[in-house]
C-alpha cells in the first residue's frame, strides 16, 4: 500500500513551458486535492475533485488544469508555465471530505526561470 | 473567504519546556485539524476535533477546539528535539480545508 504518490519529485521549467504533475493514490478514495505549498503561506488549494469525472476550482485556479478520469488518478497540468508558479505541490486525498483525514503525498518542488 | 491565523509564526525553545501554538478564525469550522509536515515531506495528520469545547491528549500534545468552533490551540509538555517541525491547522468546511500559515517549532537539545 504505497499511499500518495507523485512524480516527478524536482522540475525545473523555463518561462512558457508546459507540464502535468503526476498524483496516485492506492486507497480507494473518493476525494482527492491539488495543494501549492510557497514559504510562509501555508497551503492552499489549487483543485479538487469528489469523484472520477468530476473537479472543481479550489482558492488559486488560474494556470492550472486538472482531470479526474479515474479513482486513482489525479494529474494536475501547468500550462504556459510562469515564475509565479514556482513552488512546491502537494496532492492529498481521503476517503470522504468531512472531518477525515487528508493524506498527503511527497510533493513536487517546480522551479520556474 | 475563510482565514486562519496562526501564532506565533516562529517558535525557538529549549528541550524540556512547555509551549502552546494558537490557530483563530473569524469563521465557524465543522471540524479542526493539526497536522505536522518535516522538511521535505507532506503533512501528516495528529489529530481531529469537531465538538466545540473538545480536548484530545495525544501523549505530551494536548489539543483543545474552542467552545464556538473558531478557534484552536496545540500544547506541547516538555518539548524534546523530535517535535520539532512545521504545525498546521486546518479548518474543514464543504469537503475542504483551510490551512493557517503554520506555526515553525524549533527544540534545542
Amino acid at each position: 500500500n504505497a499511499g500518495v504518490t507523485q512524480t516527478p519529485k524536482f522540475r525545473i521549467l523555463k518561462i512558457g513551458q508546459s507540464m502535468t504533475l503526476q498524483c496516485t493514490q492506492d486507497m480507494n478514495h473518493n476525494y482527492m486535492y491539488w495543494y501549492r505549498q510557497d514559504p510562509g503561506m501555508g497551503l492552499k488549494l489549487i483543485y479538487y475533485s469528489v469523484g472520477a469525472g468530476i473537479t472543481d476550482k479550489g482558492e488559486v485556479p488560474n494556470g492550472y488544469n486538472v482531470s479526474r478520469s479515474t479513482t486513482e488518478d489525479f494529474p494536475l497540468r501547468l500550462e504556459l508555465a510562469a515564475p509565479s508558479q514556482t513552488s512546491v505541490y502537494f496532492c492529498a486525498s481521503s476517503p470522504s471530505g468531512l472531518g477525515n483525514e487528508q493524506f498527503f503525498g511527497p510533493g513536487t518542488r517546480l522551479t520556474v526561470l | 473567504t475563510q482565514l486562519l491565523e496562526q501564532s506565533p509564526q516562529f517558535l525557538s525553545i529549549q528541550e524540556g519546556e512547555n509551549l502552546t501554538v494558537y490557530c483563530n478564525s473569524s469563521s465557524v469550522f465543522s471540524s479542526l485539524q493539526w497536522y505536522r509536515q518535516e522538511p521535505g515531506e507532506g503533512p501528516v495528520l495528529l489529530v481531529t476535533v469537531v465538538t466545540g469545547g473538545e480536548v484530545k491528549k495525544l501523549k505530551r500534545l494536548t489539543f483543545q477546539f474552542g467552545d464556538a468552533r473558531k478557534d484552536s490551540s496545540l500544547h506541547i509538555t516538555a518539548a524534546q528535539p523530535g517535535d520539532t517541525g512545521l504545525y498546521l491547522c486546518a479548518g474543514g468546511s464543504n469537503y475542504k480545508l483551510t490551512f493557517g500559515k503554520g506555526t515553525l517549532l524549533t527544540v534545542n537539545p
